[in-house]
């Protein structure tokens, strides 16, 4: 069975601070996708990021990077500089490589940006 | 195309009714998926679409609720004789088949209010 914790529930930052949103996975499959998905107050899962199983360079991607360590099962996702347009909840999602796009959800972590 | 959409956006019914919900997926895209997100929670998989066939049912899909894409294109999901733990949002995601995992572009959902 595939879960995912996001330990965090809510965090709160002013404007223009980093924000690191942390990810745990448990999976038996030996590969895997793993998603970021940013859900504003519209209720529209917007797609952030994805990274599968066979590659664990860290990238950045704009304002957004990633952090990913299998050793530890981990999936880190940081935004840089934040805006108060980062306000959301963002989750974490784990998919086998199966190709059917069938994704287990965190519970999420609602981000919220003051100016 | 606009991304999907779903109709309604909202529905209020009273327990013991059946209620249908509607998902348009981008026109190019063969796959479709149903999820449910309550209250603070993440989405969980309910069901999955290829082209017209289901392939794929979670458990969570109980008797009740029952799911079609008839001519492989827009799909409808089912309740019937609704419970107030039916109450959530339904949201519909689809993507394309190309080998590879390829990105669900997510609905904006229809909220399901059970009284």
């Amino acid at each position: 069975a595939q879960k995912v914790t996001q330990a965090q529930t809510e965090i709160s930052v002013v404007e223009k601070e980093d924000v690191t949103l942390d990810c745990v996975y448990e999976t038996r499959d030996t590969t895997y996708y793993l998603f970021w998905y940013k859900q504003p107050p519209s209720g529209e899962l917007v797609f952030l990021i994805r990274r599968n199983s066979f590659d664990e360079q860290n990238e950045i991607s704009g304002r957004y990077s990633w952090n990913f360590q299998k050793s530890t099962s981990s999936f880190n996702f940081t935004i840089t500089a934040s805006q108060v347009v980062d306000s959301a909840v963002y989750f974490c999602a784990l998919s086998d490589l199966g190709g059917d796009y069938k994704l287990s959800f965190g519970a999420g972590t609602t981000v919220t940006v003051r100016a | 195309d606009t991304g999907v959409s779903q109709n309604p956006r909202h529905k209020i019914t009273k327990r013991g009714q059946n209620v249908t919900f509607r998902c348009d997926p981008i026109s190019e895209h063969n796959r479709l998926y149903w999820y449910r997100q309550t209250l603070g929670q993440g989405p969980e998989f309910l069901t999955y679409f290829q082209n017209e066939a289901q392939l794929e049912k979670s458990r969570l899909l109980s008797d009740r609720f029952s799911a079609e894409r008839p001519k492989g294109s827009f799909s409808t999901l089912e309740i019937q004789r609704t419970e107030q733990g039916d109450s959530a949002m339904y949201l519909c995601a689809s993507s394309g088949s190309t080998g590879l995992l390829t990105e669900a572009f997510f609905g904006q959902g229809t909220r399901l209010t059970v009284v």
